[in-house]
């Protein structure tokens, strides 16, 4: 079946630096999701991606959708404590009009001020 | 706006009773998912809906579990009868379309003892 690799599995950074994460697929994918979550909520929607090589930002967070349409990656520039989390990536399938959305293990990120 | 609504946030039980979740999806949103978060397997989808009718159960881990949409407002993930290993955290989540982006709730977390 489909899966989802995601790394780094946890981060532990200072405040102020650059954080970078990634998630590659076994098979091709039509749509790439990045969600965030903090303890004892659900996840929350941070970037969709819907067309290869497309960039989007939004805010602090910048992600991309492979060109190969098999990997997506997920930026943020000049962390702060409130981003930590644990990130999730999310993927579709590309070969037909299903609505199965998959998720990647996460990656744990904790900022130290 | 409201978000989707799910209930009870927790619930702790005995093995062999039944376990009723109940999840209300943002309004016009035609689309809903149930997923099941484990520290050992993530975030899983159990069950999706589309327009009230369900498209694909196949993540439904035993016939244990049963889901059911009788509105575009409502929904049940029901166990019967529960086990331990069934302690989780339940998501419910809606989207505008099948392929569209996903709107998690806070979730209901599970404790059968």
């Amino acid at each position: 079946g489909q899966q989802l690799n995601q790394s780094p599995q946890s981060m532990f950074i200072q405040e102020g630096e650059d954080v970078s994460m990634n998630c590659t697929s076994s098979s091709i994918f039509n749509t790439w999701l990045w969600y965030k979550q903090d303890p004892g909520e659900g996840p929350v929607l941070l970037i969709a991606l819907y067309k290869a090589g497309e960039l989007t930002s939004n805010g602090r967070l910048t992600a991309q959708f492979g060109i190969t349409r098999k990997d997506s990656f997920l930026n943020i520039s000049a962390s702060i404590p409130s981003d930590v989390g644990i990130y999730f990536c999310a993927g579709r399938d590309g070969s037909g009009n299903t609505g199965k959305l998959i998720f990647g293990q996460g990656t744990t990120l904790q900022v130290k001020p | 706006d409201a978000g989707v609504i799910q209930s009870p946030r927790h619930e702790v039980t005995e093995m062999g009773q039944e376990v009723t979740l109940r999840c209300k999806p943002i309004s016009g949103h035609n689309s809903l998912f149930w997923y099941r978060q484990t520290m050992m397997r993530g975030l899983e989808l159990l069950i999706y809906f589309n327009n009230n009718v369900p498209i694909d159960d196949s993540g439904m881990p035993e016939d244990r579990f049963s889901a059911k949409m009788p509105n575009a407002s409502f929904s049940t993930l029901k166990i019967q009868p529960s086990e331990p290993r069934d302690s989780a955290v339940y998501f419910c989540a809606s989207s505008p379309q099948l392929t569209g982006e996903l709107f998690f709730g806070e979730g209901s977390r599970l404790t059968v003892l």
